[in-house]
This record gives structure tokens, sequence and C-alpha cells, in this order.
């Protein structure tokens, strides 16, 4: 069983278009993530959710929109993609108490 | 400000140690923790070390912390081909929730 899965692995999509990216995890983590890592492999964090509610909103663009249905469930939805959005882009989990975060696998974005 | 820093590339000889060095800047951190990237993966959490602690030894791995000087590395002992990752030294912050990542740093395996 895969601890924190994301879908799709791989997304191709022209500029302008709208797109989403799943995550889940089964782990029972109180808190996801999302994280941006660029082309020289640099990563920033992007978004924190916590039990749904958002804690962290780092400078991203507001055509980026993170929605928490339950706790289990971060998605990511980017609004009018950009040549620049292109990225591998991590979801995370953690739970308080516990050292460090548990990664899915990462989408490979791809804008054209 | 938080700022996690280490070197980008280090190219180490089979069966030989490797040492990857990061230094961070907020004496507040927690926690702080290595991180593995191989290819076309994700983060896989090696190992991490609290800020109260000065070394860590866990098979392979050794980790060492400098507080005073904000110095953290990592020792791999007998580096195999299978090292060959993308390294990345991370703090998380007493009241934050978030860790910072430094920029990772690429180790390649001669042979």
């Amino acid at each position: 069983d895969t601890a924190v899965s994301q879908t799709p692995k791989y997304l191709v999509t022209q500029m302008g278009n709208d797109k989403s990216i799943k995550c889940e995890q089964n782990l029972g983590h109180d808190t996801m993530y999302w994280y941006k890592q660029d082309s020289k492999k640099f990563l920033k964090i992007m978004f924190s959710y916590n039990n749904k509610e958002l804690i962290i909103n780092e400078t991203v663009p507001n055509r980026f929109s993170p929605k928490s249905p339950d706790k289990a469930h971060l998605n990511l939805h980017i609004n009018s993609l950009e040549l620049g959005d292109s990225a591998v882009y991590f979801c995370a989990s953690s739970q308080k108490g516990a050292q460090g975060y548990t990664f899915g696998s990462g989408t490979r974005l791809t804008v054209v | 400000g938080e700022d996690v820093e280490q070197s980008l590339f280090l190219s180490v000889r089979e069966g030989d140690s490797s040492v990857i060095n990061c230094t961070y800047t907020d004496s507040s951190s927690t926690y702080l923790y290595w991180y593995k990237q191989e290819p076309g993966a994700g983060l896989q959490l090696l190992t991490y070390i609290f800020s109260n602690m000065d070394m860590k030894q866990d098979q392979r791995l050794t980790v060492l912390l400098n507080k005073k000087d904000k110095h953290l590395s990592l020792r791999i002992a007998d580096t195999q081909t299978g090292d060959s990752a993308i390294y990345f030294c991370a703090e998380s912050i007493i009241g934050d929730d978030k860790i910072i990542f430094g920029k990772g740093t690429r180790l390649h395996i001669l042979p």
C-alpha cells in the first residue's frame, strides 16, 4: 500500500489550461503539504494544511488553489497554466510528534 | 531568516567515505534532517537529529551537528553505487509547521 500517492505521475498540457493534481495519504497524518521542485532540483514549500485547515501559504500565485476535502486528501488546482509552472510537484504528509515528512513520488508537470 | 546552504556537487570513489556538509541560519531549529532523492523518485527520509544532540550513527550513516557553528554533516561510510543520489539537508523550526530544505548535494560515485 502506497503511503502518499499522487496522481497523475506525469502531466503535459498547453499554456492557459487548468489542471488538477490529487494527493492522498493513508498514514492517518494530520498535516499535508505541497512542495514545488524546479529544474535545478530546488524544493520550495507552497502550502500546508492541518486537518483540512490552511496553515501555510507561501508566496504562490493566486492561480494555485489547494483544496482539502478531508485530512487524508490535499488536491492542487492550477488555473491558466504558464510555462514557468513546469516542475515536479511533491505532496507530503506528517504527524505531530513524529519526525520528518513522508513524500509522494511526485507529479512531473510540463507546460508547452 | 531561515536558510539552509549546502554545496551542489560531490564526487567520491566507490568504497571511500562521503561527507556532505550543510549550514543553517536559524538558531531555534528543533530537528535537522537528511533526505535522499534518487532519480525520478520522491524524497526519502534517511536520518534526523534533534538539535540538542551532537552525533547520531545508523549503520553506514553518521550525522554530526555543531550547534555553535550551525553546521551539520552526513558521512556515508564505504560509499556504494547505490548511494548515488541528491542529498537534501533540512531543518524544522520551533513553532513553525514547515521544513526548510537546502538546495541538495548531488553525490556522484566514481568507479
